[in-house]
């Protein structure tokens, strides 16, 4: 089964906020990370967390980690047609990204 | 854009078939990771290479092996073919512990 462990769907309606949460296993990873797949392609990093931060945002994205808990949210204000995509949360081990299954985000008008 | 770019773009196999995927990396960027990315699933490990050696692997067999060259480019390598290889295979650089950046992928389709 997978370390990292994601919702599989979320419904948005366009002009509202999306939040895609996360859970993690390794508590000595150093980054936490957020990458976007569009169909067919491949995998754009979003945004990144260090691990002793709670809170990052970068324009309409906006990251918390809860270390304790080990659960990450990544929160899309003012969700766009153009974020239909599946996201990714990934912890990193050493070298190695280990990714949840995703989250499907379909934006409805 | 990334920088990183991967060949062929789609490949079609059969079983029992030999298959070599490219991967140049981002400029730069000596070291390169490959991950297997099945239908509807995240994408999984399976090895990285630095300074043209392996120095990690993920958990898959021995028919999955790769290359890295001087320019830092590689290729992944899979024999003996099976069905279960059909996936999205990523490959992503990254200089030192920086961030990772990956490719837009090769779709292996194994008939």
């Amino acid at each position: 089964g997978e370390d990292v462990e994601q919702s599989l769907f979320l419904s948005v309606r366009e002009g509202d906020s999306s939040v895609i949460n996360c859970t993690y296993t390794d508590s000595s990873s150093t980054y936490l990370y957020w990458y976007k797949q569009e169909p067919g392609a491949g995998l754009q990093l979003l945004t990144y967390i260090f691990s002793n931060m709670d809170m990052k945002q970068d324009q309409r994205l906006t990251v918390l980690l809860n270390k304790k808990d080990k659960h990450l949210s990544l929160r899309i204000a003012d969700t766009q047609t153009g974020d239909s995509a599946i996201y990714f949360c990934a912890e990193i081990n050493d070298y190695k990204l280990s990714f949840g299954a995703g989250t499907t985000v379909t934006v409805r008008a | 854009e990334t920088g990183v770019t991967q060949s062929p773009t789609h490949l079609i196999k059969t079983r029992g078939q030999q298959v070599t995927l490219r991967c140049s990396s981002q400029s730069g960027h000596n070291t390169v990771s490959w991950y297997q990315q099945a239908l509807g699933q995240g994408p999984q490990f399976i090895f990285q290479y630095y300074r043209e050696e392996e120095n990690g692997r993920g958990n898959f067999p021995p028919r999955f092996s790769g290359l890295q060259f001087p320019n830092y480019s590689s290729e992944l390598n899979v024999n003996a073919l099976e069905l279960d290889d059909s996936a999205l295979y990523l490959c992503a650089s990254r200089s030192g512990s920086d961030t990772q950046y990956f490719g837009p992928g090769t779709r292996l389709t194994v008939l």
